[in-house]
């Protein structure tokens, strides 16, 4: 098994530009999530999802857009970059919210 | 929120038992303790979870006050791989929207 898969791992973006990160898992996980990891702190949840076609925010979701339209897959847009965005990503998934979650292995994300 | 406090640091000495430890008074009854740690450059990695009587798998133990209020992580003998973020968070399955991470314990190994 693949686990939970992130592409790209690096992205440089400039100001005001967008994109898609994105995350996928093969292990028919219901629940997946978004962290931002800034340096030398700990993860911040920015959206999760619950199932298919639902999703909410987080505690640090402005500027970031999320969708589940299958099981699989959890793509976390950026709207319109800001250097305050450069950060690690990571995409998680588990069966459900109080099981073992598996992490991906991150996308490096600076916005000049 | 339910949330976690935990040192910033602590240090062990290879082939030595570390115990690490954390504080979340306002844990809720449905609320599960996790432990994940994280090596530099890497993606968090799950280490063990429960949610009132101690646990135990190959990579480590969990010991869990009667109260809830407190865990502690225990790997019983540390080795130079285990040198890493630990973080201890809590996870609720009727909010999940609260699971956050803290700053976790750096935890040094010499050797």
């Amino acid at each position: 098994n693949a686990g939970v898969t992130q592409t790209p791992k690096f992205q440089v973006l400039k100001t005001g530009q967008s994109m898609t990160l994105q995350c996928a898992q093969d292990m028919n996980h219901e629940y997946m999530s978004w962290y931002r990891q800034d340096p030398g702190m700990g993860l911040r949840l920015i959206h999760y999802s619950v199932g298919a076609g639902i999703t909410d925010q987080g505690e640090v979701p402005n500027g970031y857009n999320v969708s589940r339209s299958t099981t699989e897959d959890f793509p976390l847009r950026l709207l319109s970059a800001a250097p305050s965005q450069t950060s690690v990503y990571f995409c998680a998934s588990s069966l459900f919210m109080n099981t073992e979650a598996f992490f991906g292995q991150g996308t490096r994300l600076t916005v000049v | 929120d339910a949330k976690t406090t935990q040192p910033n640091s602590m240090e062990s000495n290879e082939e030595e038992p570390v115990h690490l430890p954390c504080n979340h008074s306002t844990i809720s009854g449905t609320d599960y303790i996790h432990w994940y740690r994280q090596l530099p450059s890497q993606g968090p990695e799950y280490v063990i979870h429960g949610l009132t009587s101690n646990v135990n798998n190959r990579m480590a133990s969990l010991a869990i006050a009667e109260d809830r209020k407190s865990s502690t992580l225990i790997l019983h003998r540390a080795t130079l791989r285990d040198a890493a973020v630990y973080y201890c968070i809590l996870r609720d399955n009727t909010n999940a929207g609260k699971s956050t991470f803290g700053d976790g314990t750096t935890l040094t190994v010499k050797p």
